[in-house]
């Protein structure tokens, strides 16, 4: 399977609601990123998080990472409409200049 | 807005033609980034400009051949193309190997592509 899988591919949530989104990567890594994407629009980065770091916030986004279980979530909390997109986990692979990107959950918050 | 542009938003072409997509960084950077994305599949790194070199060559097929003139610039001319090759091309921009916060990229919005 691949690098950086998300779980899971598609999620509908109300408004209001909490969304939580998964990712599991096979090899070690120096950091993990989380992305984000519009339908048809190039990907916006949220938050990087590195291999020493266990949780890290910015706003209403709150990950994690466990390099014991090779997995990290994204909560979003209190989602707004404007929260739909798409969202990816990336890896490096040690290099720093390569990332490996999963599949992405779609993320679906109906008003 | 992410400080990297891409032209043409969409562009539909046949077999035979031959165009470019441009991508242009206006953030200082130095790594440079062609992907392609297809429906259902993950974003699939094609190339990796670093300082004007060319640092990396996902085995992609010698229809796609990118060109870096300078650090801001980034091209992907295109000829002989196949249909499956339709899909979302995107640029992106990092500040290179010797940056402490390399690894995060900038998007471009993309170009559509069609391949009739």
């Amino acid at each position: 399977s691949q690098q950086g899988e998300e779980d899971p591919q598609a999620l509908s949530i109300q408004e209001g609601e909490n969304a939580t989104m998964n990712c599991s990567y096979k090899t070690s890594i120096n950091n993990l990123q989380w992305y984000r994407q519009n339908s048809g629009r190039g990907l916006v980065h949220l938050i990087l998080i590195r291999s020493n770091e266990r949780e890290k916030h910015s706003g209403r986004l709150r990950v994690t990472l466990d390099t014991s279980k090779k997995s990290s979530s994204l909560l979003i909390t209190a989602s707004r409409a404007a929260d739909t997109a798409s969202y990816f986990c990336a890896t490096d692979e040690g290099s720093g200049d390569k990332l490996t990107f999963g599949t992405g959950t779609r993320l679906a918050v109906r008003p | 807005e992410t400080g990297v542009t891409q032209t043409p938003r969409h562009l539909v072409m046949g077999m035979t033609n031959k165009k470019s997509l441009k991508c242009e960084q206006h953030l200082g950077h130095n790594a440079m980034y062609w992907y392609k994305q297809s429906a259902k599949k993950p974003l699939e790194l094609m190339f990796v400009y670093n300082f004007k070199e060319q640092t990396e060559n996902n085995s992609v097929p010698s229809r796609f051949s990118p060109e870096c003139p300078n650090s801001s610039h980034l091209f992907l001319h295109l000829h002989t193309l196949q249909p499956e090759d339709s899909a979302l091309y995107l640029c992106a921009s990092s500040q290179g190997w010797l940056a402490e916060l390399a690894d995060t990229q900038y998007f471009g919005p993309g170009t559509r592509l069609t391949v009739l």
